[in-house]
């Protein structure tokens, strides 16, 4: 089993749409999550971090369920310029381990 | 914010030949840095921890002596791969962790270096 499972997608979603992702982590001693965003062709950028509580930036929800070990990201309202691939992050005593990645592309 | 130069942004060598990637942390000293390699639509694969001042950490099926690490300051993080091969073509990225925010932050990443062996 990988260490961090995404749906690779693609998710192809007209503008406005609202579009959500999955990930799934083995190591229950996993300390801290992230989600990343990678655009073609160029490195990963922190979109956000993932707390229990639940966080929200813009139009971007992040939450987190540590019984389940599974982290999901809510886009609303899409816009062209979220088509990008979406990457699970998770750290493992400061081992940073990336899941495979969610493939969006939103369309006009 | 923190900033991590990576140099070059793209390579083209032959085969055989060795290749220089340098990793810099502009605005923050970073005594660990890492290395990952990204193959077409695959993930993100850690492929060492470079720790500043001694020897590099290198993950389960990384040749040590093809790809050398080389942490000389809390500045400077610089991966060689040696007698690169076409298998050897991918994307390698550095990170690090800015400052002293910690892992629980996320780290900041160099810009990339495609490397193509021809």
């Amino acid at each position: 089993r990988k260490e961090v499972e995404q749906d690779p997608g693609p998710f192809n979603v007209p503008e406005g749409a609202t579009v959500a992702f999955n990930c799934t982590y083995s190591n229950s001693a996993s300390q801290s999550f992230f989600w990343y965003r990678q655009d073609c062709r160029k490195e990963p950028k922190l979109l956000m971090s993932v707390y229990s509580s639940g966080n929200e930036d813009g139009r971007f929800t992040a939450q987190l369920n540590r019984a389940s070990q599974y982290i999901s990201l809510l886009i609303r309202d899409s816009k062209l310029s979220d088509s990008a691939t979406y990457l699970c992050v998770v750290n493992v005593y400061n081992d940073m381990r990336f899941g495979a990645g969610t493939r969006l592309t939103v369309k006009p | 914010g923190a900033v991590v130069s990576q140099h070059p942004s793209r390579v083209i060598c032959k085969s055989g030949t060795s290749v220089k990637i340098e990793c810099r942390s502009l605005d923050f000293q970073a005594t660990t840095m890492f290395w990952y390699r990204q193959f077409p639509k695959q993930s993100l694969m850690l492929m060492a921890t470079s720790n500043e001042g001694s020897k590099a950490t290198y993950e389960q099926g990384v040749e040590k002596d093809k790809f050398l690490i080389n942490h000389a300051s809390l500045t400077l993080s610089t991966l060689t791969v040696t007698s690169a091969h076409p298998e050897d073509s991918s994307f390698y990225i550095c990170s690090a962790i800015p400052g002293t925010q910690g892992p629980q932050r996320g780290y900041t990443f160099g810009s990339g270096t495609r490397l193509t062996v021809v």
